[in-house]
């Protein structure tokens, strides 16, 4: 069982490329997000989707996009890097919207230089 | 507003003390669930607790405890026995119904042998 699966795990970008972080989980859950974590601070929801081609922004959204084609899927697209965009990224998905169990990616670790 | 407030960026605790990690939430929701997390070095998020609250009874698991103390709007964890093992930074989190989650900002706990 893999669980939530977060390529790649490392990446470095220049400032105003682009690039799209992968997720994906085999759990058959319908609920997946993404979220950021900056040195000193707690996870920050980036935009979430309660299934597939639904999709909400979080608290913050601005510089991403996202899309839910599939259950098992939920791409980040940085548009136009940008170093404040450096930053640790976490996929997490969960059975549904109420459910309590959250299983989180191991993470990815971007910078934009 | 919903928010999380860890006061204690640092923790320090003997090996097989027990040791408490403050955590305070701000919601105007009735229905809303509490939650630990623990990152290792290596970055996962673990999972460790979860507190529902209309749960009348204090969560526990293993050797973790969540202190509900709902007037108070505070969900402390209570780590007993401690271990080199625990050594990582806690995060506390909060989810409100239909919404994904609001982390803290963490602390840091280390286990001295």
């Amino acid at each position: 069982n893999a669980g939530v699966t977060q390529t790649p795990k490392f990446q470095v970008l220049k400032t105003g490329q682009s690039m799209t972080l992968q997720c994906a989980q085999d759990m058959n859950h319908e609920y997946m997000s993404w979220y950021r974590q900056d040195p000193g601070m707690g996870l920050r929801l980036i935009h979430y989707s309660v299934g597939a081609g639904i999709t909400d922004q979080g608290e913050v959204p601005n510089g991403y996009n996202v899309s839910r084609s599939t259950t098992e899927d939920f791409p980040l697209r940085l548009l136009s890097a940008a170093p404040s965009q450096t930053s640790v990224y976490f996929c997490a998905s969960r059975l549904d919207s109420s459910g309590n169990t959250i299983y989180f990616g191991e993470g990815s670790w971007l910078t934009v230089v | 507003a919903q928010k999380i407030t860890q006061t204690q960026p640092g923790m320090f605790v003997q090996e097989k003390e027990a040791v408490t990690l403050d955590c305070t939430y701000d919601t105007s929701d009735q229905s809303y669930g509490l939650f630990w997390y623990k990152q290792p070095s290596s970055g996962e998020m673990i999972f460790l607790i979860y507190q529902g609250s209309y749960d009348e009874q204090n969560a526990t698991e293993g050797r973790y405890s969540l202190n509900f103390q709902k007037a108070r709007k505070s969900a402390n964890l209570v780590i007993s026995a401690s271990q080199l093992g625990d050594s990582a930074m806690y995060f506390c989190a909060m989810r409100v119904w239909n919404n994904d989650m609001r982390f803290g900002a963490g602390t840091r706990l280390t286990v001295k042998p």
